[in-house]
């Protein structure tokens, strides 16, 4: 198993460009997400997803988009990248929650530069 | 205001000395995880606590959470250069129009243990 993997590691993007940036389960998990990890800010959630062909918003969604077109695939779209989007990119995914919580496996990451 | 406080944020010492980081809140929870990140890496579940006053222990790890459930400890006995990373402090936390919940992290602590 390869467990959460994200393409690609890394990008530099100029001001107003578009990506997406693409993160694949093979755990059959139900629960995806997306969080951004800045220097002094810690983790943050952006969307999630709570199965195939749902998306919801997180703490800043702002600016992104996402789509959830298969379950083992979660998309973050830049319609316009901004220099405050520069960022560590990561993807989590998770079982249904049991009990009130649930352990989230986390891809690599994709380090995002936007000029 | 920062719904998880994490302290020190940074702390270096020397191979097989003791440590103690810790996670506060005002908020009560019904759960808290523990997470460690290497460089270039996603985070990692250390462990999950539940229950006010529990105390779980992983290898040389000792974790609890505190009787009122808003804080929790992580304490490293005989510290090895291994330990070095971002231990990350996380708590379940319910977006609106979901049905999963993201996870909301401290700002961790830069653990660095030197040989």
């Amino acid at each position: 198993n390869a467990g959460v993997t994200q393409t690609p590691k890394f990008r530099v993007l100029k001001t107003g460009q578009s990506m997406t940036l693409l993160c694949a389960q093979d755990m059959n998990h139900e629960y995806m997400y997306w969080y951004r990890q800045d220097p002094g800010m810690g983790l943050r959630l952006i969307h999630y997803s709570v199965g195939e062909g749902t998306t919801a918003k997180g703490e800043v969604p702002d600016g992104y988009n996402v789509s959830r077109l298969k379950k083992q695939n979660f998309l973050l779209g830049l319609e316009s990248a901004a220099p405050s989007q520069t960022s560590v990119y990561f993807c989590a995914s998770s079982e249904r929650e049991v009990w009130g919580y649930n352990e989230q496996f986390f891809g690599p990451g994709t380090r995002l530069t936007v000029l | 205001t920062q719904l998880l406080e994490q302290s020190p944020q940074f702390l270096s010492i020397q191979e097989g000395e003791n440590l103690t980081v810790y996670c506060n809140s005002s908020s009560v929870f019904s759960s808290l995880q523990w997470y460690r990140q290497e460089p270039g890496e996603g985070p990692v579940l250390l462990v999950t606590v539940v229950t006010g006053g529990e105390v779980k222990k992983l290898k040389r790890l000792t974790f609890q959470f505190g009787d009122a459930r808003k804080d929790s400890s992580l304490h490293i006995t005989a510290a090895q250069p291994g330990d070095t990373g971002l231990y990350l402090c996380a708590v379940n936390q319910m977006y609106s129009g979901g049905g999963a919940d993201g996870l909301t992290f401290g700002k961790g602590t830069h653990l660095i243990i030197q040989p």
